[in-house]
């Protein structure tokens, strides 16, 4: 079975740039999340979705970031403008019927904003 | 307030020795509790999950991991540990009726030969 799948795996760009990344969750999980890890903070939540609509988006920088799922079968997170402290690993990860029920995480996307 | 603890930031073990991993939860009841691996470059892979009933649940990749009420632990183990099993470690956290995942902060696992 497919898992999450992120995109893109690896993004480099310049301080001010807009930045999409992607997700595709498991098919049939209702859940899905948006992390991002760095070494100074660890793991942070920064968005989940229960079908399709914003459940909590508290850890989320809401000036420059905005998350979306137009459909049970695609995420973005878009970061406009980009900041160098914004560079971390960002993961995406899904569930099925319930926020507190086991996660499955893509293999993120590592953003450096220089 | 809601937490997961790993006292551990890191810890080295030598290869075919055996390891535990420490997390403390915080909650008014007793939550859901899971273990997942990260290797370089990858995901979080889950380990294993408490929901309820036996408290010793076992895993994959020959890990196992106990829950204690009494000491509000969840403690994961290995009898023998392999050079592969090097990685982060996370302890999480989930009520039970309820709609929030706490993470703990991870413990890196390092194996010598």
């Amino acid at each position: 079975d497919a898992g999450v799948i992120q995109s893109p795996r690896h993004e480099v760009t310049e301080m001010g740039q807009e930045v999409t990344l992607r997700c595709k969750p498991i098919s049939g999980h209702d859940y899905l999340f948006w992390y991002r890890q760095t070494m100074m903070q660890g793991l942070e939540l920064l968005v989940y979705f229960n079908n399709k609509a914003v459940m909590d988006d508290s850890g989320m920088p809401k000036d420059r970031f905005s998350a979306k799922m137009p459909n049970a079968s695609f995420s973005t997170l878009k970061i406009q403008p980009s900041e160098p402290r914004d560079s971390a690993v960002y993961f995406c990860a899904s569930s099925f019927q319930a926020s507190n029920q086991p996660q499955h995480f893509g293999d993120g996307t590592r953003l450096s904003i220089l | 307030a809601q937490s997961v603890t790993q006292p551990d930031i890191h810890i080295t073990v030598s290869e075919g020795a055996s390891l535990e991993l420490r997390c403390n939860y915080s909650y008014g009841a007793t939550p859901y509790l899971f273990w997942y691996v990260q290797s370089p470059g990858q995901g979080l892979q889950l380990l294993l999950k408490y929901f309820s009933g036996d408290t010793l649940v076992q895993g994959i990749k020959g890990f196992e991991a106990e829950f204690k009420r009494s000491q509000s632990s969840f403690n994961l183990r290995k009898p023998s540990v392999h050079w592969s099993d090097a990685a982060e470690y996370f302890c999480a956290a989930a009520p039970n009726t309820g709609n929030q995942f706490y993470f703990g902060t991870g413990t890196s696992l390092t194996v010598i030969p």
